[in-house]
């Protein structure tokens, strides 16, 4: 019964090619989080979602486009893939979006290596 | 626009030892909280500990504990009686309470020696 799940934990892919990323949440989370972090192991917010509403959308290529059907799901579609783009990227969510009192509960992230 | 800055890249500290990770933050934000989170070499995210900014007391859990100093902008946490298993790499982070995201520091690692 994993609380925040993802997949798949690992993709390698061509450049150019499209691919997608799942998260699902079982906690009844109203809001779900991107997160890229870089080889330097460095986190940054992507995207949020707030019961299926965009909140957050940071300056991210439009060739990344989240998808949220419902507040349990929150996936993750990027186009056209770069070498750059090779990161670990963690799915996350939340009790409800801006309460600075609640933690956000992350998956186990999907490590993106494109070639 | 929360900042938060960890100075130290990398510790070694002996089993059984405490050890501090610094952990300083600048907002305007009046109301936030902070946080840690533990990355073990497997990849995955683990929250250790909230402190909120209003919160009088230092927060603490099992092992864990948050020196907050809000004059300083500091939020320090204490590993105490170090394990093997405590060898990962951590973060701390930071929510405005406007703000939907978490910001990130650029982490420490921790190496426990036996």
């Amino acid at each position: 019964d994993t609380a925040v799940s993802q997949t798949p934990k690992y993709l390698v892919t061509q450049m150019g090619n499209d691919k997608s990323i799942k998260c699902e949440q079982n906690l009844g989370h109203d809001t779900m989080y991107w997160y890229k972090q870089d080889s330097k192991k460095f986190l940054k917010i992507m995207f949020s979602y707030n019961n299926k509403e965009l909140i957050i959308n940071e300056t991210v290529p439009n060739r990344f486009s989240p998808k949220s059907p419902d507040k349990a799901h929150l996936n993750l579609h990027i186009n056209s893939l770069e070498l750059g783009d090779s990161a670990v990227y963690f799915c996350a969510s939340s009790r409800r979006a801006g309460v600075a009192s609640y933690e956000q509960y992350f998956g186990p992230g999907t490590r993106l290596t494109v070639t | 626009a929360q900042k938060i800055t960890q100075t130290q890249p990398g510790m070694f500290v002996q089993e059984k030892e405490a050890v501090t990770l610094d952990c300083t933050y600048d907002t305007s934000d009046p109301s936030y909280g902070l946080f840690w989170y533990k990355q073990p070499s497997s990849g995955e995210m683990i929250f250790l500990i909230y402190q909120g900014s209003y919160d009088q007391q230092n927060a603490t859990e099992g092992r864990y504990s948050l020196n907050f100093q809000k004059a300083r902008k500091s939020a320090n946490l204490v590993i105490s009686a170090s394990q093997l298993g405590d060898s990962a790499m951590y973060f701390c982070a930071m929510r405005g309470s406007n703000d939907y995201k978490l910001s990130f520091g650029a982490g420490t690692t921790v190496t426990v020696r036996a």
